[in-house]
């Protein structure tokens, strides 16, 4: 089945408790990208790679980092986490560019104490 | 840069009746995408319709058709034979067509509220 995939769904940690957040695509899609979900506020993006090791930021990169060392994983790194990014977390892929549908992921829920 | 503005929070539609979600986007430029995506409780977020600003004719998938207006830079999604299922955000997004530029711009959303 053609899907993306998020570990964990849910997360509780604490200020300063670096973190990781993957994110896996079975589709050999080229693009990827992580947003955030809060209320009032829509989804915004953090991070996007349009494809192995070629990463960019975002509308909201402060305190986020991301890796692609390979094409199907795209993991959401929070080297020192704060209470202002408790929120939901979404990474979305699609084919390339030049396919606009992208598919997301289920969701990650992070709460920062 | 884009925006992308849902003036209504909040809709109620009653069971196999008819609704329509409004969206405006504001943009200088001439070719890009626009989507409606819907996110029920489970948080899941699904493609519901997709447009291609360079086609006139409007997008329509079963009981989904949008009503897209491009000088007036309106985009709004009408949900006929509504049913219990469709409640749920939505969520409008805007895409360039530009290479370079995936990423989606969305709005704040609309809660759609489908009562028996």
């Amino acid at each position: 089945e053609a899907q993306v995939t998020q570990n964990p769904r849910y997360l509780i940690t604490v200020t300063g408790k670096k973190l990781t957040v993957t994110c896996s695509q079975n589709m050999n899609h080229e693009y990827m990208s992580w947003y955030r979900q809060d209320p009032g506020l829509g989804l915004r993006q953090i991070y996007y790679s349009m494809n192995v090791e070629v990463t960019d930021k975002g509308d909201v990169p402060e305190g986020y980092k991301v890796s692609r060392k390979e094409k199907r994983n795209f993991p959401l790194i929070l080297e020192s986490p704060s209470p202002n990014q408790t929120s939901l977390y979404f990474c979305a892929s699609s084919f390339s560019y030049r396919v606009e549908t992208q598919y997301f992921g289920p969701g990650t829920r992070l709460l920062v104490l | 840069a884009q925006t992308v503005t849902q003036s209504q929070p909040e809709m109620s539609v009653q069971e196999a009746e008819t609704v329509t979600l409004s969206c405006t986007y504001d943009t200088s430029e001439s070719d890009y995408y626009l989507f409606w995506y819907k996110q029920p409780p489970s948080r899941q977020m699904i493609l519901v319709i997709r447009q291609e600003a360079y086609k006139q004719q409007n997008a329509t998938e079963n009981r989904f058709s949008v009503n897209f207006q491009k000088a007036a830079k309106s985009f709004s999604l009408k949900i006929s034979d509504s049913q219990l299922g469709d409640a749920a955000m939505y969520f409008c997004a805007y895409r360039s067509a530009q290479g370079g530029s995936e990423k989606l711009v969305f709005g704040k959303g609309t809660k759609l509220t489908v009562n028996p």
